[in-house]
């Protein structure tokens, strides 16, 4: 089964409007990394976080991570449609090096 | 940089023939990944390599999928023979650990 599964599979908003994904996992992680695929495309890294740390921002983003409960969220304020894509996150467990993918939430921002 | 390039970014062909899908990873990053992707099973890790040594190879299919990297510039995933569950769109990614991965635009497999 998929290390991080993602909450709630489909997202659709308007366009100003906050969204919010969730992830959960089962193991005990070094980091977590959240990416997005447009249709089409390749997945694109957007943000990492350590397993020490407990929020991260980069520009509109903004992950938080709660060990205890084996959970990250992604928020990213102030949408545009060309936010419309795939979100994943992947987490990676001792060894460092194999990410584990999750199911993947589908955000539509509408105009 | 040019970022992870692979090759053929559309391939279709027929039950039993032999696909190759090529991957050339960003200079200087050090580990490389195949996964495939399918609406069924989502992302899945094929294989990776750290420094050109295949590492976990537990996520190849079965016998009839491949995998080398002959030097840090090029990577291979071979299916053969294919069949049409194989059709899928296969990522490769490289990154220098243990950091992000940066992934390539995808092969898009059809088989018939």
């Amino acid at each position: 089964s998929q290390q991080g599964e993602e909450d709630p599979q489909a997202l659709s908003i308007q366009e100003g409007e906050n969204a919010t994904m969730n992830c959960s996992y089962k193991t005990s992680i070094n980091n977590l990394q959240w990416y997005r695929q447009n249709s089409g495309r390749g997945l694109v890294h957007l943000i990492l976080i350590r397993s020490n740390e407990r929020e991260e921002h980069s520009g509109r983003l903004r992950v938080t991570l709660d060990t205890s409960k084996k959970s990250s969220s992604l928020l990213i304020t102030a949408s545009r449609a060309a936010d419309t894509a795939s979100y994943f996150c992947a987490t990676d467990s001792s060894s460092g090096s194999r990410l584990t993918f999750g199911e993947g939430t589908q955000l539509t921002v509408n105009p | 940089d040019a970022g992870v390039i692979q090759s053929p970014r559309h391939e279709v062909t027929e039950m039993g023939q032999e696909v190759t899908l090529r991957c050339k990873p960003i200079s200087g990053h050090n580990s490389l990944f195949w996964y495939r992707q399918t609406m069924m099973r989502g992302l899945e890790l094929l294989i990776y390599f750290n420094n050109n040594v295949p590492i976990d190879d537990s996520g190849m299919p079965e016998d009839r999928f491949s995998a080398k990297m002959p030097n840090a510039s090029f990577s291979t995933l071979k299916i053969q023979p294919s069949e049409p569950r194989d059709s899928a769109v296969y990522f490769c990614a490289s990154s220098l650990q243990p950091r992000e991965q940066y992934f390539g635009p995808g092969t898009r497999l059809t088989v018939t």
